[in-house]
């Protein structure tokens, strides 16, 4: 266990469908991350959020749609997904961002989306 | 921009062999680098770290790391491994002077065969 958790650990989703991923975070740390894992490919950094502001939005479509209400908690809100979009979403934390020794990283065990 | 290779996707080795997977990134500038595992059906955890001082960092399991500056390589190393280590491994580097972004290796998978 990393303090992070992430819900649901599975998701199957028709391309019409809305849902909602949710991660919260035990350590009390300030920045939260959505990552996107797909097969074969490296980690892709999907959001930023410090001090529940957004600070990243790596060129995600917009069909994708994050929400941090406070720094514990991390949302990314799904609608009208595509089959490409199947991967596994990963949540971290860390306790600040920036280049120093406190951007460790922890992570989620990830939510297994499937759309159909 | 930065980027992260690791150059086998794929390692079977048996039990007791000794092992070592490459990475090397390309940044010009001061960094922090890190290996990551996951093993199957689990989520990714911190193998080791590297923000200063000696260059050869120690991690969980027996693991170990060197950090070459000269040639822009931190590659992980093991004397012998076991069953247990079969997982993928990722390599990740974040550039101390631009940003907090975790930059990642495709990921290599290990198989260790009993």
């Amino acid at each position: 266990e990393t303090g992070v958790t992430q819900t649901p650990r599975h998701l199957v989703m028709g391309m019409t469908n809305k849902k909602s991923l949710k991660c919260e975070q035990h350590l009390g740390h300030n920045a939260m991350y959505w990552y996107k894992q797909s097969a074969k490919k490296p980690l892709e950094l999907m959001f930023v959020y410090n001090f529940k502001e957004q600070t990243e939005n790596n060129s995600v479509p917009s069909r994708f749609s994050p929400e941090c209400p406070n720094s514990s908690h991390l949302f990314l809100h799904l609608h009208t997904l595509q089959p490409e979009d199947s991967a596994l979403y990963l949540c971290a934390s860390s306790q600040e961002m920036g280049g120093g020794s406190y951007n460790e990283q922890f992570f989620g065990p990830g939510t297994r989306l499937t759309v159909l | 921009a930065q980027s992260v290779s690791q150059h086998n996707h794929h390692v079977i080795l048996s039990e007791a062999a000794s092992l070592e997977l490459g990475c090397n990134y390309s940044y010009g500038g001061t960094v922090n680098l890190f290996w990551y595992v996951q093993y199957p059906g689990q989520h990714l955890q911190l193998l080791l770290k590297y923000f200063s001082g000696d260059p050869l960092v120690k991690g969980i399991k027996g693991f170990e790391a060197e950090f070459i500056k000269s040639k822009f390589s931190f590659n992980l190393r093991k004397p012998s491994v076991q069953w247990s280590d079969t997982a993928e491994y990722f390599c990740a580097v974040n550039a101390v002077d631009s940003s907090y972004k975790l930059i990642f290796g495709s990921g290599t998978r290990l198989l260790v065969r009993p």
